[in-house]
């Protein structure tokens, strides 16, 4: 059974970075699509962006511009980067493992296995 | 950039059937799957591919998805399944959550 276990700092002060690690447990990181997503307090998932096991990435273009994925495959973790942050960067946030396929010409991608998230906090 | 739209909430009495609709350009020619977030908990993946369930999903829980419009469906509401529900999908290698349904089960 995979697991995933989000690792950082709670509170986290204007302008600086965010990291936070997640750690893979019960299962290998090959194959798999790794993800970052965060839930502003009261509000909707927001996808962050994803790293797939061979190291290719991709963001959410809103968030690019301060986003770094990266992976660690002897550690089985990946993390999350993301430089000057405001307070509107408030937020659990998630790992998750995703899949995709195709069938019928069309593109499935799915998230089945996540991590109880973390919560931080932007402030002085 | 793809964006899709969900009711804010959904209200069903116990023992009836809901649906959740989830909106967006041509959707239908997209799998959609659906996560379940009860509070204070992370989100599960209760439907994938439009109709399947993960293993320990009840069939209860059912999907479709055509033209512009995917939707989930429980049948047999129970108490348990009050919770916030978001439709997921890809697009341009990116993913797109839609802004989340509360269900209310009263």
């Amino acid at each position: 059974q995979v697991q995933l276990q989000e690792s950082g700092p709670g509170l986290v002060k204007p302008s600086e970075t965010l990291s936070l690690t997640c750690a893979v447990s019960g299962g290998s990181i090959s194959g798999y699509y790794w993800n970052w997503i965060r839930q502003p307090p009261g509000k909707g998932l927001e996808w962050i962006g994803y790293i797939y096991y061979s190291g290719s990435t991709n963001y959410n273009p809103s968030l690019k511009s301060r986003v770094t994925i990266s992976l660690d495959t002897s550690k089985n973790q990946f993390s999350l980067n993301l430089n000057s942050v405001t307070a509107a960067d408030t937020a659990v946030y998630h790992c998750a493992r995703a899949r995709l396929g195709s069938q019928n010409s069309y593109y499935y991608y799915y998230m089945d296995v996540w991590g109880k998230g973390t919560t931080v906090t932007v402030s002085s | 950039s793809y964006e899709l739209t969900q009711p804010p909430s959904v209200s069903v009495s116990p023992g009836q059937t809901a649906s959740i609709t989830c909106s967006g350009d041509k959707l239908g020619q997209k799998y959609a799957c659906w996560y379940q977030q009860k509070a204070g908990q992370s989100p599960v993946l209760v439907l994938y591919q439009d109709t399947k369930r993960p293993s320990g999903i009840p069939a209860r829980f059912s999907g479709s998805n055509s033209g512009n419009t995917a939707t989930l469906t429980i049948s047999g509401t129970q108490a348990m399944d009050e919770a916030d529900y978001y439709c997921q999908a890809w697009d341009s290698s990116t993913v797109v959550f839609g802004g989340g349904t509360k269900l209310t089960v009263l």
